[in-house]
């Protein structure tokens, strides 16, 4: 069956702009995350969907940062007002449930700005 | 807050070499424990899990990983690498307080055919 899927797969986009990455998780699975893979600081947890709903976001780096996820499918990240420091890979991934699943990745989005 | 060590950042080894990765987290109750590869180009791929039960797990392409409670280890092992396992690998731990990963920093695997 399809995996996670993202797009773009590639985004460069100039300091200052918005950029949305879009999310598709693997069918049937309720919950959703997202993580972060930079040069410096490896691979890190942004935020979690179980549902629509994203109980704890503490893990966003900045108020520059939302996301959303409509229909209990597909999700984007939002990153307003783009830095340099926000480049890096952006990684989705699904599990079946809230709990002790393992959660499958996408091949993520590879963000650059400049 | 949870922490995953990964003390190995580089490791270069011939084929047919034994391997062994270390990972040590810093969470005292239960956990889950997961290792993941990333081959280049490709996207992160599940290797293997703990969840409970027997504490030696096996995964795919013949590597395994040991949970020692009382060492906060989950250390990944094969006994003989070959040159398509060249990737990167990360240590992965989940606690039964939150819902995500904590992931360690990753180790660069080389195998030198």
């Amino acid at each position: 069956g399809a995996g996670v899927s993202q797009s773009p797969s590639n985004k460069v986009t100039e300091k200052g702009k918005d950029v949305e990455l879009r999310c598709d998780p693997i069918s049937g699975h309720t919950a959703l995350y997202w993580y972060r893979q930079s040069l410096g600081q490896g691979l890190e947890f942004l935020i979690y969907f179980q549902g629509n709903s994203a109980p704890d976001k503490s893990g966003l780096p900045s108020d520059r940062f939302s996301a959303e996820r409509t229909g209990g499918s597909v999700s984007t990240l939002t990153i307003q007002r783009t830095q340099q420091e926000d480049s890096a890979v952006y990684l989705c991934a699904s599990s079946l449930s809230f709990g002790s699943y393992e959660q499958y990745f996408g091949p993520g989005t590879r963000l650059t700005v400049t | 807050a949870q922490s995953v060590s990964q003390h190995n950042h580089h490791v270069i080894l011939s084929e047919a070499a034994s391997l062994e990765l270390g990972c040590n987290y810093s969470y005292g109750g239960t956990v889950n424990l997961f290792w993941y590869v990333q081959y280049p180009g490709q996207h992160l791929q599940l290797l293997l899990k703990y969840f409970s039960g027997d504490p030696l797990v096996k995964g795919i392409k013949g590597f395994e990983a040991e949970f020692i409670k009382s060492k906060f280890s989950f250390n990944l092992r094969k006994p003989s690498v070959q040159w398509s396992d060249t990737a990167e690998y990360f240590c992965a731990v989940k606690d039964n307080a939150g819902n995500m990963l904590t992931f360690g920093g990753g180790t660069r695997l080389m195998v030198k055919p």
